[in-house]
């Protein structure tokens, strides 16, 4: 009765570093979304995946982010060459299909710390 | 883009109070969603109002989705020290079909026993 599960919870790097993060959704569950929270802020939206592609990346820093969600395996959110500005808590959240109702389940989050 | 304005940015009360929090925008939203945050934890989903007007209820907690569709409210009745949290609302806009959701900032609850 797994829900989303999100790794590492915690990750610290060195600028200029590379951060993976990586998100298996619920069971059933064929819909990603990453959404960051800086702190003290609400969560943005990044990115919406379905397996093997990627369906609206308009939240997506133009550089230096990327996202993918393969046939077999989790989704990753790649911060390539990362700054203090990355640090924030990213949220992975699934949906059994494309929702129309907004009712997304969230995991718990990694929170990635940029020395 | 579309924002999300919601208030009171913080709250100190005593147990057994009522709390109200409320969220408003200047374009309308197809859905409104209310969650709450634990510290060091996601977001979890506690209503959903999907019509203009909808008045929904989860135990102690109440929300409505505004006639206008532009705003939202959420009422915590006798609140408990486990309502510590972060109450975000959240808005499906209508030309998402994404669950591209849009949050406001958050409301901080703090509960004194």
């Amino acid at each position: 009765n797994a829900g989303v599960m999100q790794n590492p919870r915690h990750l610290v790097r060195r600028r200029g570093q590379e951060a993976r993060l990586r998100c298996s959704p619920m069971k059933g569950h064929s819909h990603v979304y990453w959404y960051r929270q800086l702190p003290e802020e609400g969560l943005k939206f990044m990115v919406y995946l379905q397996k093997e592609n990627i369906i609206d990346e308009s939240g997506m820093p133009k550089e230096r982010f990327s996202a993918e969600f393969p046939k077999e395996g989790p989704s990753i959110l790649r911060i390539q060459q990362v700054v203090r500005g990355d640090s924030a808590a990213y949220f992975c959240a699934s949906s059994p299909g494309g929702t129309t109702t907004g009712e997304l389940f969230f995991g718990e989050g990694s929170r990635l710390t940029v020395l | 883009g579309q924002q999300l304005n919601q208030s009171p940015q913080s709250m100190f009360i005593q147990e057994g109070e009522d709390v109200s929090m409320n969220c408003t925008s200047s374009s309308i939203f197809n859905t409104w969603l209310w969650y709450k945050q634990d510290p060091g934890e996601g977001p979890v989903l506690l209503i959903a109002l999907y019509k203009a007007g909808e008045l929904t209820s989860n135990g102690r907690l109440t929300a409505q989705f505004g006639i206008t569709r532009k705003d939202s409210f959420l009422n915590i009745s006798a609140s408990i020290p486990s309502d510590v949290g972060i109450y975000f609302c959240a808005g499906l806009p209508p030309s998402s079909n994404t669950g591209k959701l849009i949050f406001g900032q958050g409301t901080t609850l703090q509960v004194k026993p």
